[in-house]
């Protein structure tokens, strides 16, 4: 099956710096690539996704890139606030209606 | 539309006793999913549907959990006879058939089992 590794586990960066995880996953097949934010208390929120047949994506200040030669794939977040603050975490699937497989989740901290 | 609503937030019960927790998807997504998280880990997959039928099943998920989804709409995750290592979060989550747009997680349901 699916195995999806995440780095850094934690991550603190300075408000307005860029932040950036990254993910490596095994099945070659898989092909739908999610991104989440989960705050405390609270359910996992998508933020951004990218489908195989793209390498990049762009929504504001996040950015998703993908290298499906190399299976990884990662989150950037640029010009970071600290309401970013949260887990993130990333997953992959062979069909964005099947079942996901999530990595360990990376703890982000923005210090004003 | 709401989202996705779970209930109870958060359930303590003995260990041995059974519980129930429900999820009630977004109405026009045809597809339901629980997962389990536990602290510091990622979600797991658990099982999901797609309407009434249950179409996949972790081996996660032992002979002592049991999932419904009547009609297509509402989904039951009952646990029977709990054990302190079944102490976690429980996560629904529902998508529509192609999954265009991912899925959309509830808040959970916190169980401790004590």
């Amino acid at each position: 099956g699916e195995n999806v590794e995440q780095h850094p586990s934690t991550l603190s960066v300075q408000e307005g710096d860029s932040a950036v995880i990254k993910c490596t996953y095994s099945d070659s097949a898989s092909n739908y690539f999610p991104w989440y934010k989960q705050e405390l208390g609270k359910g996992p929120q998508l933020i951004i996704d990218i489908r195989s047949n793209v390498g990049e994506k762009k929504d504001q200040r996040i950015a998703v890139t993908l290298n499906k030669t190399a299976k990884h794939f990662s989150l950037h977040i640029t010009e970071t606030q600290p309401e970013d603050s949260a887990v993130y975490f990333c997953a992959a699937t062979p069909s964005a209606a099947r079942q996901l497989t999530f990595g360990s989740g990376t703890q982000l901290t923005v210090l004003p | 539309d709401t989202g996705v609503s779970q209930d109870p937030r958060h359930k303590i019960t003995k260990r041995g006793q059974n519980v129930t927790f429900r999820c009630d998807p977004i109405s026009e997504h045809n597809r339901l999913y629980w997962y389990r998280q536990t602290l510091g880990q990622g979600p797991e997959f658990l099982t999901y549907f797609q309407n009434e039928a249950q179409l996949e099943k972790s081996r996660l998920l032992s002979d002592r959990f049991s999932a419904e989804r009547p009609k297509g709409s509402f989904s039951t995750l009952e646990i029977q006879r709990t054990e302190q290592g079944d102490s976690a979060m429980y996560l629904c989550a529902s998508s529509s058939p192609q999954g265009l747009d991912g899925y959309t997680f509830g808040s959970g349901t916190r169980l401790t089992v004590v």
